[in-house]
């Protein structure tokens, strides 16, 4: 079945500094989302990206799709302690109701 | 409006018992999706329900059932359970744009 890789699977950072985590698959994909769980949480979804190259932003947060829609990445910058979390990017695969999860990167941010 | 919700928050067990789990959509939403949670699998997705019927399947086994129901909730059922069933089952509405809480299932 398709599968998402994500990387790194862990990011330990200064608060300030800034990090990226990457997702690739080996199928093209139709369209990609990116959640973020707190521990303990559960996921929330952030943003969906659907055009070949789309980059969008949401405050610190800068995500990307790439060209060939196979790979997609979340950058944050200058983090803050309240990024601490697991960040997951997700595909729909097959039919538009089921997803599948990247590995997650969590991040870890100290003072 | 209110979010996604599961029942119950917790729950153990132990091996060769059954659970349900229950989740309710957003209102007015009429897909639910459930996935589990481990460590070392990741999220991983069960089934998804719209309108009282099932649209698709993970790769579980036939221990894991759900059904909807008229009014959108839905309803998920492990059968003999098994330890490595142990996880965080998450429901979410519409195709997964919202999730619930979560189930933290222990199997003892």
């Amino acid at each position: 079945g398709q599968q998402v890789m994500q990387i790194p699977q862990y990011q330990h950072v200064q608060e300030g500094e800034d990090f990226t985590t990457y997702c690739n698959s080996s199928t093209t994909l139709s369209n990609i989302q990116w959640y973020k769980q707190r521990p303990g949480g559960h996921p929330v979804f952030l943003i969906q990206l659907v055009k070949s190259g789309e980059v969008k932003k949401q405050k610190r947060l800068t995500f990307q799709f790439g060209e060939a829609k196979k790979n997609s990445s979340l950058h944050i910058t200058a983090t803050q302690t309240t990024d601490v979390g697991t960040y997951f990017c997700a595909a729909n695969t097959g039919t538009a109701s089921k997803l599948t999860f990247g590995t997650g990167t969590r991040l870890q941010v100290t003072l | 409006k209110a979010g996604v919700t599961q029942t119950p928050r917790y729950l153990i067990k132990t091996r060769g018992q059954q659970v349900t789990l229950s989740c309710s959509p957003i209102s007015g939403h009429r897909s639910v999706s459930w996935y589990q949670q481990t460590p070392g699998q990741g999220l991983q997705f069960l089934f998804e329900y719209f309108s009282e019927t099932q649209r698709n399947k993970g790769n579980f086994p036939g221990r894991f059932s759900g059904r909807q129901f008229s009014n959108s909730r839905s309803e998920m059922n492990v059968s003999t359970l098994e330890l490595g069933d142990s996880a965080l089952y998450l429901c979410a509405s519409s195709s997964g744009l919202f999730f619930g809480p979560g189930t933290r299932l222990t199997v003892l």
